[in-house]
């Protein structure tokens, strides 16, 4: 199974409202990735977990929160987003440790924030 | 830190015909190179990747790529095009860390292929 299943697969959500985002994926990978793209532009890098420990946060703002469960689990709550947080949310996973590895990625969620 | 330029943000090209889309990557000491497709809503699939030994990657649906140390450059090619084959496409470089991967990903290429 190399897959990685995001739900849900589309949202919206007014200002003031809270939600969550869910990755999960079984695959025995211990780093996971949220990353945020754009219409027409490439995938930038939000959070990254090792071994269910937050590594990266590429200064996001703080109304994006993760949490990494365990390890087959992340999740993004969303609290109080702005109109141009509308975007689609990647999550990806690969194998870690020493060495390089391929990131698998889910389809991602649709967010619109109104 | 590692950054990658493609330069074509968008490539049209007939069915059957050819393709070569563009990478150029800044030169480090290790460079490890990933090309990944993403079709319309969809999240993004590895084509191929680059980590060492031959400098000519073959990868999935007809797909490859060959690395260029002198050149720093990572073309990704395609004999003969299907329609299917329209997607946006990135090339990204990691930067190995302890425990994981930071991808750092061109901005991309749009191939258009028509009848």
């Amino acid at each position: 199974d190399t897959e990685v299943t995001q739900t849900p697969k589309h949202l919206v959500m007014g200002m003031t409202n809270k939600k969550s985002l869910k990755c999960e994926q079984h695959m025995g990978h211990r780093a996971m990735y949220w990353y945020k793209q754009k219409a027409k532009k490439p995938p930038e890098l939000m959070f990254v977990y090792s071994y269910e420990k937050l590594s990266i946060n590429e200064s996001v703002p703080s109304r994006f929160s993760p949490e990494c469960p365990n390890s087959s689990l992340l999740n993004l709550h969303l609290h109080a987003l702005q109109p141009e947080d509308s975007a689609l949310y990647l999550c990806a996973s690969s194998s870690s440790g020493t060495g390089v590895y391929e990131q698998y990625f889910g389809p991602g969620t649709r967010l619109t924030v109104t | 830190a590692q950054s990658v330029t493609q330069l074509d943000s968008q490539v049209p090209v007939f069915e059957e015909a050819p393709v070569e889309l563009r990478c150029n990557y800044s030169s480090s000491v290790s460079v490890y190179l990933f090309w990944y497709v993403q079709y319309p809503n969809q999240g993004l699939q590895l084509l191929l990747k680059y980590l060492s030994g031959s400098t000519l990657v073959k990868g999935i649906n007809g797909f490859e790529a060959e690395f260029n140390k002198s050149q720093t450059s990572f073309h990704l090619r395609k004999p003969s095009v299907h329609i299917s084959d329209t997607a946006e496409y990135f090339c990204a470089v990691s930067e190995e860390e302890t425990g994981f991967q930071k991808l750092v990903f061109g901005t991309g290429t749009r191939l258009l292929v028509s009848p």
